[in-house]
């Protein structure tokens, strides 16, 4: 069965520090991945998504950025961590080319002080 | 207008209490729906996909209607552990969510 893997759970970095969030899925080939972010009281808002290695494309001018090194991974980082970044970070999967639903993993809940 | 729009709630209604909530999309290209489940501090789980036909998932029923393109879900016999909050979900090129309708069941 299919799985995917997100860590760290909780993240508290300060103002101007760098971030690496990192997202695994097991079980499938050639998923489509996807990083959202959930502020506080806030919906759900699509960050990055990819539909193969190399391929990212930006739904949101921001200082974040993605990364897919291999085929099941999918990485979110900045180089300097904004206050406005907190929130609660999702990566998703879903099998290419259908209509299907997104899975998503258990979420960085990060803050930023 | 939101692609995606829902009644925010909070929606307090009591043990075995029956509860609807709607949501309405934009974007009449929409391929397929869903309903999410979101519990506090956690990741979304897909609750229910929504055919035109309409489905039903034992308590849970889902409507689609596309001409007024809105999409219900229906609770009944609803349980203590229903409370958490339901997001609307529409799939163009890629899943689009709407913020979530808060239900909260009390004894």
């Amino acid at each position: 069965s299919q799985t995917i893997h997100q860590w760290p759970a909780t993240l508290v970095q300060p103002v101007g520090s760098p971030l690496s969030l990192e997202c695994t899925v097991e079980g499938t080939s050639n998923p489509n991945l996807y990083w959202y972010r959930q502020a506080a009281g806030r919906g759900l808002q699509l960050l990055f998504y990819s539909v193969g290695i190399g391929q990212i494309s930006s739904e949101v001018p921001q200082n974040l950025s993605a990364s897919r090194p291999q085929d099941r991974q999918f990485i979110l980082s900045s180089k300097k961590l904004l206050l406005s970044d907190s929130g609660f970070y999702l990566c998703a999967w879903s099998v290419r080319r259908t209509n299907y639903g997104y899975t998503f993993g258990s979420g960085t809940r990060l803050t930023v002080v | 207008r939101k692609e995606v729009e829902q009644d925010p709630g909070p929606f307090n209604v009591p043990e075995g209490a029956t509860v609807a909530f709607n949501c309405t999309y934009s974007n009449s290209a929409s391929q397929s729906f869903f309903w999410y489940r979101q519990d506090c501090r956690k990741e979304p789980k897909l609750l229910m996909s929504v055919y035109s036909s309409g489905n039903e998932d034992g308590r849970f029923t889902a409507q689609l209607n596309r001409a007024s393109q809105y999409i219900s879900l229906l609770i009944r016999d609803s349980k203590l552990s229903d409370s958490a909050t339901y997001l609307c979900v529409v799939r163009g090129d890629k899943l689009i969510f709407g913020t979530g309708t808060r239900l909260q069941v009390f004894p």
